[in-house]
């Protein structure tokens, strides 16, 4: 089952600018990650926050967590043309003690050079 | 850093033919690996989870006698389709936490690209 949702789809911006895709998601979580995907490639992970966390941040990325919405967003700062990719949300749900993680749809993201 | 490995890279079968995925833990032990499944343009959609020494876990929907999912050591599992048809050409992922972090990061595969004819 399929429980995150990600706004935008898509989103094309120029280089430099910032990049915001927010996640919401339905059940409790143990923590929220983010993954990115090339075209036709693997994912690479991104930056994981756990539940008790409200914000991150790695190089260029910033994480925010707000378990009472159950949303979470990622920033990434001076965009480059090398951040086109499809970015996801994962959450690993509390009801599961195995680690799996739930999907969101995704946000694609073009960045114009 | 870990590192998970899957084989083949890329299968094209003809229908009805059954094809075996390997999924391996390079550098680390992991009693539970998943299985998901990405078409064109969409999410990675779980399908299975894999435990080491007893049966898979299905998703909802998901046939297991379709999917069939062996997790035959602590490093390898693997999933067959069993007779493959062109609905179930996909893109085909698995990640492994290791055993004594499942709540961290996971690691990804670098996918397995099926094509049924």
């Amino acid at each position: 089952s399929q429980q995150g949702e990600e706004d935008p789809q898509a989103l094309s911006i120029q280089e430099g600018e910032n990049a915001t895709m927010n996640c919401s998601y339905k059940t409790s979580i143990n923590n929220l990650q983010w993954y990115r995907q090339n075209s036709g490639r693997g994912l690479v992970h991104l930056i994981l926050i756990r539940s008790n966390e409200r914000e991150k941040h790695s190089g260029r990325l910033r994480v925010t967590l707000d378990t009472s919405k159950k949303s979470s967003s990622l920033l990434i700062t001076a965009s480059r043309a090398a951040d086109t990719a499809s970015y996801f949300c994962a959450t690993a749900p509390l009801s599961s003690n195995t680690g799996k993680l739930i999907f969101g749809q995704g946000t694609t993201l073009q960045v114009k050079p | 850093g870990a590192v998970v490995s899957q084989h083949p890279s890329w299968v094209i079968c003809k229908s009805g033919t059954s094809v075996k995925i390997e999924c391996r833990s390079l550098d680390f032990q992991a009693t539970t690996m998943f299985w998901y499944r990405q078409f064109p343009k969409q999410s990675l959609m779980l399908m299975a989870t894999s435990n080491e020494g007893s049966k898979a876990t299905y998703e909802q929907g998901v046939e297991k006698d379709k999917f069939l999912i062996n997790h035959a050591s602590l490093t390898l599992s693997t999933l067959t389709v069993t007779s493959a048809h062109p609905e179930d050409s996909s893109f085909y992922i698995c990640s492994a936490p290791p055993t004594s972090r499942r709540w961290e990061t996971q690691y990804f595969g670098p996918g397995t690209r099926l094509l049924v004819l």
